[in-house]
């Protein structure tokens, strides 16, 4: 099946502080989210982003498809943005659009 | 819009019990997902259906492990009899063709 990598594992970050995650999968796909898990365990949507550039505030992410990469950006970072960033995948190969989850990013924002 | 709703939040039972999962999904969406979480890890795909009918259970580990989805809407897991191994949150997810999957908040289970 599909294999996502995600790095950097860890991060810690001042408050105001930018930060890049990234997200590797090993073959086509025809979805990709990303989602924040909060303290409580919630898994949050952040994007639906299987192609190009999207932004929601403070977020944005950018998916290129065609060398199989996501990158999740975080501007000007806050303490509620602690917590871990999943991404996921759906391969094209994959029936129903099953989707594979990363080991996460584990971010934390120090005040 | 009303998001997927699980019961219980929390459960804690003894190794060798049974225990059930309840999952309502958005409505009008036709893909429901049941996923593992073990602490520190990604979650993992048990189980998906497309209406009432399985596309993927490659991952469910069918001797213990049960689920279905009446009528298509509506969705319960079963454990029986519960490992000490099985202790997770247990994620159940619902998506529309095209669009994204939405979470619910999750079954936290402790097998003591």
């Amino acid at each position: 099946g599909i294999q996502v990598e995600q790095s950097p594992p860890d991060l810690i970050l001042q408050e105001g502080a930018n930060s890049t995650l990234r997200c590797n999968f090993s073959d086509s796909v025809n979805n990709l989210q990303w989602f924040h898990q909060n303290p409580w365990g919630q898994l949050i949507n952040l994007f639906y982003i299987p192609s190009g550039t999207k932004q929601n505030g403070r977020l944005s992410a950018t998916t290129v498809a065609t060398e199989r990469y996501s990158l999740l950006y975080i501007s000007s970072s806050q303490t509620t943005d602690s917590g871990v960033y999943f991404c996921a995948v759906a391969g094209v190969e994959a029936a129903g659009n099953k989707l594979t989850f990363g080991g996460g990013t584990r971010v934390l924002v120090k005040p | 819009e009303a998001g997927v709703a699980q019961s219980p939040r929390y459960k804690i039972i003894e190794k060798r019990q049974s225990v059930a999962f309840w999952c309502n999904p958005i409505s009008g969406h036709a893909t429901l997902y049941w996923y593992q979480q073990i602490l520190g890890q990604g979650p993992k795909l048990l189980i998906q259906f497309q209406n009432n009918g399985v596309v993927d259970d490659s991952q469910l580990p069918k001797d213990r492990f049960s689920a279905e989805r009446l009528k298509g809407v509506d969705s319960t897991l079963k454990i029986q009899p519960a490992k000490l191994e099985d202790s997770a949150v247990y994620l159940c997810a619902s998506s529309l063709q095209g669009f994204g999957a939405f979470f619910g908040q999750g079954t936290r289970l402790t097998v003591v």
